[in-house]
């Protein structure tokens, strides 16, 4: 089965300021898919990035980009230009089109920004 | 609907009681979810929906959990015998179908068994 891996329970990073998250997965599958969600304390989660595995080109989405290394196994999340509004939980998910589309998340990173 | 709606956004039940936790899909999605969510702890898969029917239930924990569907759209996550350990938030997700698209969600049942 597949994991996900997030081994930063809690980062800190200055407002205006860049942050990297880190996530690392195990798979034996060659195609899948991975997120980025946030969490706000609304319990919502949110969509911040995705990126297909057979795609070399890192996602990016506006201030938000991933650095994804498939041999390596990890999918990291760069917040650029942090803001308050990006304090939140962010969660790493993988997603498998293979088995039933199930997603496997991460146990989490709380971010918080200070101002 | 305009996104997933999940009710009750709260409840609190005696050990030992009966639970069930609604979620409304977007409309037209086929594929639904249900993930338990612990303090402190990313979501736990449950069950998955493609239809009406659970394509992959091996996320229950026992027999005291079950999920139904009937029609395809508004789905019921059913705890019976409710235990202390139960207490979490019950998240459900939907998604037009297979593939790479995103799993949009709701924003959870806090359920306290007290």
């Amino acid at each position: 089965a597949q994991t996900v891996t997030q081994s930063q329970p809690e980062m800190s990073v200055q407002e205006a300021e860049t942050v990297t998250l880190s996530c690392t997965y195990d798979t034996s599958e060659s195609d899948y898919y991975l997120f980025w969600y946030k969490q706000p304390p609304s319990r919502q989660m949110i969509l911040v990035i995705r990126q297909e595995a057979y795609k070399q080109q890192n996602a990016t989405e506006n201030r938000f980009s991933v650095n994804f290394q498939k041999a390596a196994k990890s999918f990291s999340l760069k917040i650029s230009d942090s803001q308050l509004g990006d304090a939140a939980m962010y969660f790493c998910a993988y997603r498998s089109p293979y088995n039933n589309n199930d997603m496997r998340f991460g146990a989490g990173t709380r971010l918080t920004v200070k101002p | 609907g305009a996104g997933v709606s999940q009710t009750p956004s709260n409840k609190v039940t005696e050990k030992g009681k009966y639970v069930e936790l609604r979620c409304d899909p977007i409309s037209g999605h086929t594929a639904l979810y249900w993930y338990r969510q612990s303090l402190g702890q990313g979501p736990e898969f449950l069950i998955y929906f493609q239809g009406t029917g659970a394509a992959d239930d091996s996320g229950l924990p026992n027999d005291r959990f079950f999920a139904v569907r009937p029609e395809g759209s508004v789905s019921t996550l059913k705890i019976q015998r409710t235990e202390r350990g139960d207490s979490a938030v019950y998240l459900c997700a939907s998604s037009p179908g297979a593939g790479n698209t995103e799993a949009f969600f709701g924003q959870g049942t806090r359920l306290t068994v007290v």
